[in-house]
């Protein structure tokens, strides 16, 4: 089954320590992205991937980090979580930028207390 | 900056009616625009892409129309069930970037 698959789907950690969402498609796809999605705000895009070794900035990138060291997966780092990226977070991917329809993985609530 | 609003914000209405969900975006230099649906609790389902040089897309009960100089789409739900219930996001990538530039959502509640 096609699928873009988030792990933890739920996840509760503490200010400073630092923790990692996995994102991986079976897909062959291109493109991967984060978005977080929060209450008023709606979805952001935090990152992006155009294909392997290649990452950018979205919308709200700051206190995030991103790899893209194989094809498939594509990894949420937050080197130091705070309560303010308290949220909901979902991962992408699309067989090219832009043109292509876009599939979402489950989502993975993240508290930071 | 560009914005994408979807009106209503929220609409409750008995199975078997047909509606509309409206979607509009501030730029026409739009690259395509995709509809999802978002369950509580569970990620957004793709429904359907509109590429830029489309005017409309078709599957099942569900019909995106896209209208690039007024800045607008609609997605047409017919004969809706409780099933149905869930948010509905519209979402659009510019020739500018290729961020999905969400709007924040219409909440459907379909009544039995």
């Amino acid at each position: 089954e096609a699928q873009v698959t988030q792990n933890p789907r739920y996840l509760i950690t503490v200010t400073g320590k630092k923790l990692t969402v996995t994102c991986s498609q079976n897909m062959n796809h291109e493109y991967m992205s984060w978005y977080r999605q929060d209450p008023g705000l709606g979805l952001r895009q935090i990152y992006y991937s155009m294909n392997v070794e290649v990452t950018d900035k979205g919308d709200v990138p700051e206190g995030y980090k991103v790899s893209r060291k194989e094809k498939r997966n594509f990894p949420l780092i937050l080197e130091s979580p705070s309560p303010n990226q308290t949220s909901l977070y979902f991962c992408a991917s699309s067989l090219s930028a832009g043109s292509t329809e876009a599939f979402f993985g489950q989502g993975t609530r993240l508290t930071v207390v | 900056k560009q914005e994408v609003t979807q009106i209503p914000a929220a609409l409750s209405v008995p199975e078997g009616e047909n509606l509309v969900l409206n979607c509009s975006f501030t730029d026409s230099a739009i690259y395509n625009l995709q509809w999802f649906r978002q369950d509580p609790g569970k990620g957004l389902t793709s429904l359907l892409l509109i590429q830029s040089s489309q005017r409309e897309q078709t599957s099942g009960r569900l019909n995106a129309s896209l209208d690039k100089s007024s800045g607008r789409s609609t997605l047409y739900i017919a004969a809706s069930q409780p099933g149905d219930s869930a948010t509905y996001l519209c979402a659009v990538i510019y020739w500018s970037g290729y961020a999905l530039n969400f709007g924040k959502g219409t909440s459907l509640l379909v009544t039995p």
